[in-house]
C-alpha cells in the first residue's frame, strides 16, 4: 500500500526557512523511475507544482521559486525533503507531497498535506 | 510557466454532462499529450482521474473522459452525480522538466 505523510511546522514567520518533510512507503527512492514532487495550495487557490526529485537523485525545480527552494532525499529514511528559504506571508498554503509517474506523466499518490501559516 | 486557463465554474444537474476546458500553449498542451486531470474534494488531498490526455486510472468512473485537440483539453463528465460536486485541476507538462496547474474549477451539481 502506497502512503505519503507530510510533516513539518504549522507556523513560521517572514524570512524564516520553511522545512518540510515527506515520509512514504510502499515504494523505494531506490527503484529506478520512481520520483517525489511537492505541490502547494494557497488557501482557496489552484494547486502550483514546486519540485521533483528522482530516484537517480536528479532536481528540477518551479521556474519561478527556483532561487528559493532546495529538493533533498533521504534514502535510508523514505523521506524526501523540500525546504524553502525567505518565507513571506504569500507563501500561506497547504503542502502536499504526491508521487510522480513518469509513465504518463501524472501524480498518481497524494499525502494529506499540510498547512503552513506565514505570520509574524 | 504560466497556469493553464480553466473557467471559474461550471454547473449542470444530475444526470446532465458537463465538459471542463483547460486551455494552454504551444509550450505546454500544444506539445505534449501528457495532461492530467484532478478531483479534489473539500479539505481532502487531489485524486488523479485522467491521464495522458483521456486515459482513466484503475478505480476511476468510466463518468469520466478526457479529450485533447491542439492547445486545448476537456474533461467531460456524463451523467453528472451528486459525488462529483468539487473542483477539478488540469495538469500539463510544460518542457525542461517543469509541471504546470490550471487554475481549477468549481464544479456544482444544481
Amino acid at each position: 500500500q502506497v502512503t505519503l505523510r507530510e510533516s513539518g511546522p504549522a507556523l513560521v514567520k517572514p524570512t524564516q526557512t520553511l522545512t518540510l518533510a515527506c515520509t512514504f512507503s510502499g515504494f523505494s527512492l531506490r527503484t529506478s523511475g520512481i520520483f517525489i514532487s511537492w505541490i502547494r495550495q494557497p488557501p482557496g487557490e489552484a494547486l502550483e507544482w514546486l519540485a521533483l526529485i528522482d530516484w537517480g537523485d536528479h532536481k528540477y525545480y518551479n521556474t519561478s521559486l527556483k532561487t528559493r527552494l532546495t529538493i533533498s532525499k533521504d534514502t535510508s529514511k523514505n523521506q524526501v525533503v523540500l525546504t524553502m528559504t525567505n518565507m513571506d506571508p504569500v507563501d500561506t498554503a497547504t503542502y502536499y507531497c504526491a508521487r510522480f509517474n513518469d509513465n504518463g506523466d501524472y501524480f498518481d499518490y497524494w499525502g494529506q498535506g499540510t498547512l503552513v501559516t506565514v505570520s509574524s | 510557466q504560466s497556469a493553464l486557463t480553466q473557467p471559474a465554474s461550471v454547473s449542470g444537474s444530475p444526470g446532465q454532462p458537463i465538459t471542463i476546458s483547460c486551455t494552454g500553449t504551444i509550450s505546454d498542451l500544444g506539445t505534449y499529450n501528457l495532461v492530467s486531470w484532478y478531483q479534489q474534494h473539500p479539505g481532502k488531498a487531489p485524486r488523479l482521474v485522467i491521464y495522458e490526455d483521456s486515459k482513466r486510472p484503475s478505480g476511476v468512473s468510466n463518468h469520466f473522459s478526457g479529450s485533447k485537440s491542439g492547445n486545448t483539453a476537456s474533461l467531460t463528465i456524463s451523467g453528472l452525480q451528486a459525488e462529483d460536486e468539487a473542483d477539478y485541476y488540469c495538469c500539463s507538462y510544460a518542457g525542461s522538466s517543469t509541471w504546470v496547474f490550471g487554475g481549477g474549477t468549481k464544479v456544482t451539481v444544481l
